[in-house]
């Protein structure tokens, strides 16, 4: 099966620096990678998502890069706000599939 | 509209009691999928609902482990003869059509003490 490896496994950054999570999939037939927020207390939010026919995808302060031949993809927020601290989870499927395999996630911290 | 709704938000048994979660999806959502989340750890697939039928019960941890879901809507996950390694918090997802994006709820936090 499919096997996500996130990392870091914590960061803390200042108010207004960037942060980049990576994730490394195992699974060549993987083709869909969706990023969750999850702030305390509240179930995982989607962020932003990409598919395997498209390198990099932005909105706004968040962008995700794919690499398919390294089997690795990055999340990237740029000006981060105080609002951006939570836990970043990345996950991985095929596309039309149920099953997300996800990283173990990444508590963020932006210090004002 | 509203959201996955999932109940109770927090529960605490005793080693050995049987638990039931509930999930309310988003109407109209037809595929569900329940998840577990324990302490540090990411989200671990337990099962998938398309309509009323459970295609895939593979991530189920033990026979202890049930769900079933009804009307295409409601679904309750039941843990029998409940152990320590139970303790987690458990989510509920659904989306329109499977493989569509997954909209989660805000779990269920069991400690079984």
């Amino acid at each position: 099966g499919e096997n996500v490896e996130q990392h870091p496994s914590t960061l803390s950054v200042q108010e207004g620096d960037s942060a980049v999570i990576k994730c490394t999939y195992s699974d060549s037939a993987s083709n869909y990678f969706p990023w969750y927020k999850q702030e305390l207390g509240k179930g995982p939010q989607l962020i932003i998502d990409i598919r395997s026919n498209v390198g990099e995808k932005k909105d706004q302060r968040i962008a995700v890069t794919l690499n398919k031949t390294a089997k690795h993809f990055s999340l990237h927020i740029t000006e981060t706000q105080p609002e951006d601290s939570a836990v970043y989870f990345c996950a991985a499927s095929e596309s039309n599939d149920y099953k997300l395999s996800f990283g173990a996630g990444t508590t963020v911290t932006v210090r004002a | 509209g509203a959201g996955v709704s999932q109940s109770p938000s927090n529960k605490v048994t005793e080693k050995g009691k049987d638990v039931e979660l509930r999930c309310d999806p988003i109407s109209g959502h037809t595929a569900l999928y329940w998840y577990r989340q324990s302490l540090g750890q990411g989200l671990e697939f337990l099962i998938y609902f398309q309509g009323n039928s459970a295609p895939d019960k593979s991530g189920l941890p033990s026979d202890r482990f049930s769900a079933e879901r009804t009307g295409g809507s409601v679904s309750t996950l039941t843990i029998q003869r409940t152990q320590q390694e139970d303790s987690a918090v458990y989510l509920c997802a659904s989306s329109p059509l499977k493989g569509d994006i997954q909209y989660f709820g805000a779990g269920t936090r069991l400690s079984v003490l």
